[in-house]
């Protein structure tokens, strides 16, 4: 079946611009991840979805991060007023159930700020 | 920083020699599991062990808990130029689900 998948794989934006990096996660999967990983680094958590509500925001770096999921299931990171520290690679994963669970990634997407 | 450490940070090793990547952490845990990326983009799971297990194995794969020490190991025997990539533990702890991701330790098998 179809995995995780990220749209768009790669963005390049200028400072200031807002962006929208877009997550389909599996199909039934009720947990949702969104994680940032700069380079040679390792992930930093950023928030989750148990279904439609985020229990765990506390990963977003500002308030110019925000994300929402719909109808449970694609989510929607979104970042305003970008800055360069914000270059990374956003890594979307979803679980079958809350708890702890095998996540599956998708690809990411590379965010470029310049 | 909330981040385990995982250790070596880099590893470069034969084939067909075995490669141990070594993971600490600080809080206790629900599980540990792990990670498997490569070209640095979507991560493949490996592994999942759970607090109250001390061994698992997956094919060519060994991993290990010891919560006394609060740390984990992988051991990937007879290794392949293919298991070239960078490897992570990542763990919840108890009561929450936010999954807390090492390092990493890139490993390097050369043919």
């Amino acid at each position: 079946g179809a995995g995780v998948s990220q749209s768009p794989s790669n963005k390049v934006t200028e400072k200031g611009k807002d962006v929208e990096l877009r997550c389909d996660p599996i199909s039934g999967h009720t947990a949702l991840y969104w994680y940032r990983q700069s380079l040679g680094q390792g992930l930093e958590f950023l928030i989750y979805f148990q279904g439609n509500s985020a229990p765990d925001k506390s990963g977003l770096p500002s308030d110019r991060f925000s994300a929402e999921r719909t109808g449970g299931s694609v989510s929607t990171l979104t970042i305003q007023r970008t800055q360069q520290e914000d270059s990374a690679v956003y890594l979307c994963a979803s679980s079958p159930r809350q708890g702890p669970d095998t996540q599956y990634f998708g690809p990411g997407t590379r965010l470029t700020v310049l | 920083s909330q981040q385990g450490e995982e250790d070596p940070q880099a590893l470069s090793i034969q084939e067909g020699e075995n490669a141990t990547m070594n993971c600490s952490y600080k809080t206790s845990i629900n599980n540990l599991q792990w990670y498997r990326q490569n070209s640095g983009r979507g991560l493949v799971h490996l592994i999942l062990i759970r607090s109250n297990e001390r061994e698992k194995h997956s094919g060519r794969l060994r991993v290990t808990l010891d919560t006394s020490k609060k740390s984990s190991s992988l051991l990937i025997t007879a290794s392949r130029a293919a298991d070239t990539a960078s490897y992570f533990c990542a763990r919840t702890s108890i009561g929450t689900y936010k999954y807390i991701f090492g390092t990493g330790t890139r490993l390097k098998v050369l043919a």
